[in-house]
């Protein structure tokens, strides 16, 4: 059955290192979710996309984060330079925006840990 | 900005007794979902209320939004060790931006 796919599952890097972070949505769904999960702040929006185009990223850290969608299958999440705080569970989502509002289908997230 | 608190943070209880967890946002939402996360697993949507009042029922899981459209509560009936998870509600003031609650955490002891 269709789901979200993440990789990588898990991730450890040094402080300072670039990460990315990949993701395949559903096919033909057309709105891409990036939240970032910690027990302190729980879940997070840091972007989302619509039909490619980034409508809200307010969530972001702007210096060191970004995320794009260089085509509808991949949507791409990266940080340079990556920093302790940055540890984290990082989750996509899509979902099938329209007129009405859909549910948001999870991929299993990368578990990113910066030392 | 926007919040969205749930209340309790945690709740053990015995299996068999029923739970609630109430969603409270700051802001009047166009539309409330509920979703599902098992330890270390992720996020799964349950359901999406819309209508003022609306109550919606799966099996054991009751589901009301608010008449003022700011407060959501999920309601389980004799919980099993199946439900055991953290329960998030995510409002919507009417764009695709989703706010999640800060969850509750249930833990149901056998």
């Amino acid at each position: 059955d269709a789901r979200v796919t993440q990789t990588p599952r898990h991730k450890v890097t040094e402080m300072g290192q670039e990460v990315t972070m990949r993701c395949q949505p559903i096919l033909g769904h057309n709105t891409v979710f990036w939240y970032r999960q910690t027990m302190m702040q729980g879940l997070e929006l840091l972007a989302y996309f619509r039909n490619r185009a980034p409508l809200d990223d307010s969530g972001m850290p702007k210096d060191r984060f970004s995320a794009e969608m260089p085509d509808a299958t991949l949507a791409t999440l990266k940080i340079q330079p990556s920093e302790p705080r940055d540890s984290a569970v990082y989750f996509c989502a899509s979902g099938l925006g329209g007129s009405s509002y859909n549910e948001q289908f999870f991929g299993p997230g990368t578990r990113l840990t910066v030392l | 900005g926007q919040q969205v608190m749930q209340i309790p943070q945690y709740q053990h209880v015995q299996e068999g007794e029923d739970f609630t967890t109430y969603c409270n946002s700051s802001t009047t939402l166009s539309n409330i979902q509920w979703y599902k996360q098992r330890p270390g697993g992720h996020p799964v949507f349950l359901i999406q209320l819309v209508k003022s009042g609306e109550v919606k029922k799966q099996k054991r899981l009751t589901f009301q939004f608010g008449e003022a459209k700011k407060n959501s509560s999920l309601h389980i009936t004799a919980t099993q060790t199946t439900d055991v998870g953290t329960y998030f509600c995510a409002g919507t003031s009417g764009t695709y931006k989703y706010i999640f609650g800060t969850g509750t955490r249930l833990k149901v002891l056998a």
